[in-house]
């Protein structure tokens, strides 16, 4: 069974402070990585993806892999009470069907005016 | 319309009956993604149609639940003999895939199964 394993939280964090989540996956074949933002009640959207190694920025979003390490995180720089969702990371799995996206359970973060 | 469309958006049902939930993925994605979320829980992925491959049943809990894409289009996901752990939201996704596309899922708004 391949997984994908974040921290549930909640991670607290002030309002302009850096929010840092975490993620790993255990399909070293893994070739594409996806941050997604799920508010209450609604359904998920995508924020960032990544797929070589090192960071990736985008605005105040930035995604690090280290494939090495099995490990995917998401920077949120400067963050704002609007950023207060759970924030999903998923990665592709490679089967005879063709390519599965997976997602791990999430982690919520609570951003304080 | 022009994203992803789930029906019914809710569905009540009483413990042992049939349900079917469909989805309408965008025109021209040729993947397409059908995943459970139960309350304050991740997405659970069920199963997955890429073109017209034989699907990636793996993720489906039981043999009660199955699944179809009719033309490479519309797909249906059917649970028999519904049990009240199957009450959650059936999210359906689809990608474009191919040349070009990131893998980005976009999602519908989902179908919230009630089992009684």
């Amino acid at each position: 069974q391949k997984e994908v394993e974040q921290n549930s939280g909640p991670l607290s964090v002030p309002e302009g402070a850096i929010a840092s989540l975490n993620c790993t996956y255990s399909d070293r074949g893994s070739q594409s990585f996806f941050w997604y933002r799920q508010y209450s009640g609604k359904s998920p959207e995508l924020i960032m993806f990544i797929y070589s190694n090192g960071d990736k920025e985008d605005g105040r979003f930035t995604a690090q892999l280290n494939k090495a390490s099995q490990y995917v995180s998401l920077l949120i720089r400067d963050s704002q009470p609007s950023d207060s969702a759970t924030y999903l990371c998923a990665v592709t799995h490679n089967n005879q069907a063709g390519t599965a996206l997976i997602f791990g359970k999430g982690t919520t973060l609570s951003v304080s005016s | 319309g022009a994203g992803v469309s789930q029906s019914p958006s809710n569905k009540v049902t009483e413990k042992g009956k049939d349900v079917e939930l469909r989805c309408d993925p965008i025109s021209g994605h040729t993947a397409l993604y059908w995943y459970r979320q139960s309350l304050g829980q991740g997405l659970e992925f069920l199963i997955y149609f890429q073109g017209n491959s034989a699907p990636d049943k793996s993720g489906l809990p039981s043999d009660r639940f199955s699944a179809e894409r009719t033309g490479g289009s519309v797909s249906t996901l059917t649970i028999q003999r519904t049990q009240q752990e199957d009450s959650a939201v059936y999210l359906c996704a689809s990608s474009p895939r191919g040349q070009g596309s990131n893998g980005e899922l976009f999602f519908g708004e989902g179908s919230r199964l009630t089992v009684l």
